[in-house]
């Protein structure tokens, strides 16, 4: 696609269930980052891939949170047994650091821990 | 590890004026980026600033790098209404390639 899709857009959990967020990047770009935002807060970074590994994984918040990326592409961010102040919304980004760009964001997943 | 930091945290500042944002980062980078961001919404990008005395411009907003003060700088220019949003600077960790974002700055312009 033309950009960084983001799926779901909203979610809305029960506390103690797991839900997976997933992110697809702009085609060819080899990082994607993994970002969460609490209501009026800036960006905490969350988790870094490099294709498919991911050489950075000091921002997951607890063992509840992983994240894989197959493919160099699809990358999947999944949140065990949640709690309440998992909810945030949760941006994805790709680039490509040979062209020396920036990252490009997607929508956004919001979620909700009820 | 790389820190950065914004300031202000917030602005109102009257439609006309002229203000700058700072941006200060902790370790050495090749990398910066400017984004905004409006309620609700994702992050938009605005500059990318890939070297030692690099300015860009767009409109009223202009953006520079200083690596030796590891200092980025937003200018706005005779604000306008339609430039209210939340400002963000980040910088790429060179040793580990990843984004580290400031707090952001929430500019509010009045008429």
């Amino acid at each position: 696609g033309a950009g960084v899709s983001q799926s779901p857009s909203n979610k809305v959990t029960e506390k103690g269930k797991d839900v997976e967020l997933r992110c697809d990047p702009i085609s060819g770009h080899t990082a994607l980052y993994w970002y969460r935002q609490s209501l009026g807060q800036g960006l905490e970074f969350l988790i870094y891939f490099q294709g498919n590994s991911a050489p950075d994984k000091s921002g997951l918040p607890s063992d509840r949170f992983s994240a894989e990326r197959t493919g160099g592409s699809v990358s999947t961010l999944t949140i065990q047994r949640t709690q309440q102040e998992d909810s945030a919304v949760y941006l994805c980004a790709s680039s490509s650091y040979i062209s020396n760009t920036e990252a490009f964001f997607g929508q956004g997943t919001r979620l909700t821990v009820v | 590890e790389l820190k950065v930091e914004q300031n202000p945290l917030f602005l109102s500042m009257q439609e006309g004026k002229n203000y700058t944002i700072y941006c200060n980062y902790s370790t050495t980078s090749d990398r910066l980026y400017w984004y905004r961001q409006d309620p609700g919404k994702s992050l938009e990008s605005l500059f990318v600033l890939l070297s030692n005395g690099a300015v860009k411009q767009e409109g009223r907003l202009m953006a520079s790098l200083d690596t030796k003060a590891r200092l980025s700088t937003l200018h706005i220019t005779a604000a306008v209404h339609d430039l209210s949003a939340t400002y963000f600077c980040a910088v790429v960790d060179s040793s580990a390639s990843k984004i580290i974002f400031g707090s952001g700055t929430r500019l509010s312009i009045r008429p």
